[in-house]
């Protein structure tokens, strides 16, 4: 299965900075995601991001808050805009392998925001 | 829409036992898959086993097996011969045709020794 490379693994920022979380995997896949997963909750999906196409957003997630970029089929980008400490979380990604067969995740992101 | 829903916050095991962790899904599609994800403090999410909607038979994975009820929208988790590094938390999750995994609330495993 696809093995993919998360940065940074930890961040701590000042509120109305932004951060710009990366993933690289290393193979080519269709889709990818992007999760958050705030303290002692579960993972909840922020946006699917495809190749040559604008991401599509959540219910309760904007563009301008977390835009997403997906230049090829093996990286894509999500970005922390404006932070406020309630975006402090862990940020994961995630890519489809094809089909419904496997998800492989990134190792996470934990953001703080100070 | 999909739900998953993990009835158990917290569960224990002395090692070496069994145990078997709840969830419970509802889904308006006919093909979708079901996963069981274990994350450790180390935050990475692991894989633990993966079940088709449409296979009757529940999907084993060496100490790892499930109890698909699809009538009942029930798949639980059992989890044989209990090891320390078992302790985590595990997320059972759905996919569908939109191919995004909507996970459940989370079971945090304790492994007694």
């Amino acid at each position: 299965s696809a093995v993919i490379s998360q940065k940074p693994s930890r961040d701590i920022c000042q509120r109305g900075t932004s951060l710009t979380i990366q993933c690289q995997v290393d193979s080519q896949v269709t889709m990818m995601f992007w999760y958050r997963q705030q303290p002692g909750q579960s993972l909840t999906l922020i946006a699917t991001a495809n190749q040559g196409s604008e991401a599509t957003y959540e219910s309760g997630f904007v563009i301008d808050k977390f835009p997403i970029s997906r230049p090829n089929l093996t990286f894509s980008t999500l970005t922390v805009s404006n932070m406020s400490p309630e975006d402090s979380s862990i940020y994961l990604c995630s890519a489809s392998t094809g089909g419904n067969y496997g998800y492989t995740f990134g190792s996470g992101t934990r953001l703080t925001v100070v | 829409a999909q739900t998953v829903t993990q009835s158990q916050p917290e569960m224990s095991v002395q090692e070496a036992e069994t145990v078997t962790l709840s969830c419970t899904y509802d889904t308006s599609e006919s093909d979708y898959y079901l996963f069981w994800y274990k994350q450790p403090p180390s935050r990475q999410m692991i894989l633990v086993i993966r079940q088709e909607a449409y296979k009757q038979q529940n999907a084993t994975e060496n100490r790892f097996s499930v109890n698909f009820q699809k009538a009942a929208k029930s798949f639980s988790l059992k989890i044989s011969d209990s090891q320390l590094g078992d302790a985590a938390m595990y997320f059972c999750a759905n996919s569908g045709s939109a191919r995004q995994l909507t996970f459940g609330s989370g079971t945090q495993l304790t492994v007694l020794p």
